[in-house]
C-alpha cells in the first residue's frame, strides 16, 4: 500500500505563481524525499528532509516537515512551464528504511 | 552517460509469454531497487538488492516474478507467464551505501501485455 498521500491530485497554475503540494504519511520515518517525474520518464530526486529537520531549501524549492502531524509540503516558487510534471513524496519507514513508499503524486501543470 | 540505464525501453508481449528486463545501475552504487508503476500512481516497491544479495521482496512480487543481481552489478527482472495485469512501467533505481537514501532512477521499461 502507498505510504504517502499527496494533495491535491492535480494543480494548474500560471507561470510565475507559486505551487504548494502536500504529503501525508502514516508511520514513523527516517527521511522524506520529493521526486519529480516528467511524463513517461524516470523519477528525478529533488530534495531530502530528515525526520529531525523542519525545513529545507534548494533553489526555488522549499520543503517543510511536521512529524507530529505526519505531513510535509513542497513549495515551488516562481513556477516555470518546465516545472510541469508529477511530484511524488516518498518515505522510508524508520524500522525498515530499505523499503521506500511513494504516494500517488500531484500532477502540476504550469501554463505559460 | 553514467546514470541508471534500463533495457528495453518498451516491450510488447502476448499473455503467457516470459519477459526479462535489465537494469544497469550507477557503477559505484551497491543498492539496487525495482519498482512497478501503473498509470496515475506512484512507484510501488518490488524488491531490493544490497550488492548481489536480495534482501527484501514485496508481497507484490508473486512467484511469477524473479529478480537477480548475480555479480552485484547489473540486475534482471523476469516475469513468467505474463498476465494483462502485469502491464506497467518497471523502474529500476540505485543508491550508494550510507544513511542517505536518495535514489537515482532509470528511464523505465514500459511493458504492455496483450
Amino acid at each position: 500500500s502507498q505510504q504517502g498521500e499527496e494533495d491535491p491530485q492535480a494543480l494548474s497554475i500560471q507561470e510565475g505563481e507559486n505551487a504548494t503540494m502536500n504529503c501525508s504519511y502514516k508511520t514513523s520515518i527516517n527521511n522524506l524525499q520529493w521526486y519529480r517525474q516528467n511524463s513517461g520518464r524516470g523519477l528525478v530526486h529533488l530534495i531530502l528532509i530528515r525526520s529531525n529537520e523542519r525545513e529545507k531549501h534548494s533553489g526555488r524549492l522549499r520543503v517543510t516537515l511536521d512529524t507530529s502531524k505526519k505531513s510535509s509540503s513542497l513549495l515551488i516558487t516562481a513556477s516555470r512551464a518546465a516545472d510541469t510534471a508529477s511530484y511524488f513524496c516518498a518515505t522510508d519507514r524508520s524500522y525498515n528504511n530499505n523499503d521506500m513508499r511513494f504516494g500517488a503524486g500531484t500532477r502540476l501543470t504550469v501554463k505559460p | 552517460d553514467t546514470g541508471v540505464s534500463q533495457d528495453p525501453r518498451h516491450k510488447i508481449t502476448k499473455r503467457g509469454q516470459n519477459v526479462t528486463f535489465r537494469c544497469d545501475p550507477i557503477s559505484e552504487h551497491n543498492r539496487l531497487y525495482w519498482y512497478r508503476q501503473t498509470l496515475g500512481q506512484g512507484p510501488e516497491f518490488l524488491t531490493y538488492f544490497q550488492n548481489e544479495a536480495q534482501l527484501e521482496k514485496s508481497r507484490l512480487l508473486s512467484d511469477r516474478f524473479s529478480a537477480e543481481r548475480p555479480k552485484g552489478s547489473f540486475s534482471t527482472l523476469e516475469i513468467q507467464r505474463t498476465e494483462q495485469g502485469d502491464s506497467a512501467m518497471y523502474l529500476c533505481a540505485s543508491s550508494p551505501d550510507g544513511t542517505v537514501r536518495e535514489q537515482y532512477f532509470g528511464p523505465g521499461t514500459r511493458l504492455t501485455v496483450t
